[in-house]
């Protein structure tokens, strides 16, 4: 399978908790981004990296979230200090250069207690 | 400020009925208007990629269409395993702007 890979694909924390998720991109991409998605909405933009570089980040994304990606290969996203309103499901996407379409992995759903 | 409108919310077809989804979107500096399927549980899967107004695209019993500030799902028979979210995306900046999504149930 070569499709964007995720792990964990659930995680249950308390409150208060750190949580760190990884992102597998397709090989040859050099973009990945990290989307949050709650029930009964679309994905929200979260951050975006091409290659190893962190280009933009949401205004949404609290000093509790940082996301790296070294190498430009895989990436994490660390949250800090949990919250309840952390619950969602997180996507990460990948890109190549040239193309426009971003590609989703399963996603991570946290579950914040 | 841009933004991506999706309708109706919830749709319910019987199989063989078809119907349209609307997207209706404001992002300037569109570089591409996407649709994604997505299953319960499950990460939004690519369906259809349109760059510029006029432009049409096919998959099985899907068409998607591109105006200039809209975007058109058709669901030509629909069957029952069509039924998911159907999620609109407009790309400014690199990033995904997303709608809601439309929900369709598709019944025997």
């Amino acid at each position: 399978d070569t499709g964007v890979s995720q792990d964990p694909r659930h995680k249950i924390t308390k409150r208060g908790q750190n949580v760190t998720f990884r992102c597998d991109p397709i090989s040859e991409h050099n973009r990945l981004y990290w989307y949050r998605q709650t029930l009964g909405q679309g994905p929200e933009f979260l951050t975006y990296f091409q290659n190893e570089a962190q280009l933009e980040k949401s205004r949404l994304l609290s000093d509790r979230f940082s996301a790296e990606r070294p190498k430009g290969s895989f990436s994490t996203l660390e949250i800090q200090r949990t919250e309840q309103g952390d619950s969602a499901m997180y996507l990460c996407a990948s890109s190549s250069g040239l193309a426009h379409t971003q590609y989703f992995g399963p996603g991570t759903r946290l579950t914040v207690l | 400020e841009d933004q991506v409108t999706q309708s109706p919310e919830a749709l319910r077809l019987q199989e063989g009925e078809s119907s349209s989804l609307n997207c209706s979107y404001t992002v300037s500096g569109l570089r591409g208007l996407f649709w994604y399927r997505q299953d319960p549980g499950k990460g939004p899967e690519f369906l259809f990629t349109l760059y510029s107004a006029g432009e049409e695209k096919e998959k099985e019993r899907l068409k998607a269409t591109l105006t200039k500030k809209e975007s058109f799902l058709h669901i030509t028979a629909p069957k029952p395993e069509d039924s998911a979210t159907y999620l609109c995306a407009a790309e400014g900046s690199y990033k995904l702007i997303f709608g809601s999504g439309t929900r369709l149930l598709v019944r025997p």
